[in-house]
């Protein structure tokens, strides 16, 4: 089947603009995660989404960024008045459910990435 | 908070065997999983330990130790598609289930 899909793959905006930034998880999967990686660095959280409960925000570096979840679906994220070290590939990645006491379940299945370039 | 930490390269030559290690702190921990990226891809799942000991999945094998708070990865008869960057990442008890990543290690594999 279908893996997760990720809109634009590169990114290349003004400082200053907006930027929006699509993912699509595997049909079924519950949860869905945010990421930024800067270049030779490791993963870091932004954001999650378990089904209809609110999403944990808690990695969002700003209020700049945002993201939203619509019909258990299709996720955006979005970043306002972008600046230059917000340059970075941004993964979505999505997993069937979130289990209770982890496990495979838990696997999470990463998009190609969008490469935002802010220049 | 939660902090891993890797080495930031290994390298090795064909035909051998690497371990790669990881060290964490983090509280309400479930389980330790292994990523693989290659240069411009995605992350891809390697294996996930829950519970101490040895888990074996062809060339690859990942260990943990709950105790000691950490695991390895351990690759053998190496390739030269192994080379790639490797990340140990934990998930645990936050109310969430995105995973907590380190900084990764990159595996160069010479001929």
């Amino acid at each position: 089947g279908a893996g997760v899909s990720q809109s634009p793959s590169n990114k290349v905006t003004e400082k200053g603009k907006d930027v929006e930034l699509r993912c699509d998880p595997i049909s079924g999967h519950t949860a869905l995660y945010w990421y930024r990686q800067s270049l030779g660095q490791g993963l870091e959280f932004l954001i999650y989404f378990q089904g209809n409960s609110a999403p944990d925000k808690s990695g969002l570096p700003s209020d700049r960024f945002s993201a939203e979840r619509t019909g258990g679906s299709v996720s955006t994220l979005t970043i306002q008045r972008t600046q230059q070290e917000d340059s970075a590939v941004y993964l979505c990645a999505s997993s069937p459910q979130p289990g209770t006491s982890g496990g495979p379940q838990d696997t999470q299945y990463f998009g190609p990435g969008t490469r935002l370039t802010v220049l | 908070g939660q902090s891993l930490e890797q080495p930031s390269e290994v390298t090795a030559v064909e035909g051998a065997i690497v371990q790669i290690n990881c060290t964490y702190q983090t509280s309400g921990f479930y389980g330790l999983s292994w990523y693989q990226q290659h240069d411009g891809g995605a992350p891809t799942f390697l294996s996930y330990n829950a519970l101490d000991g040895l888990e074996e999945t062809g060339r690859f094998s990942s260990f943990l130790s709950r105790s000691d708070s950490y695991g390895y990865l351990l690759l053998q008869e190496l390739q030269m598609k192994d080379s790639a960057s490797y990340f140990c990442a934990v998930s645990s008890g936050t109310g969430r289930r995105a995973l907590t990543f380190g900084s990764g290690t990159r595996l160069q594999v010479q001929p």
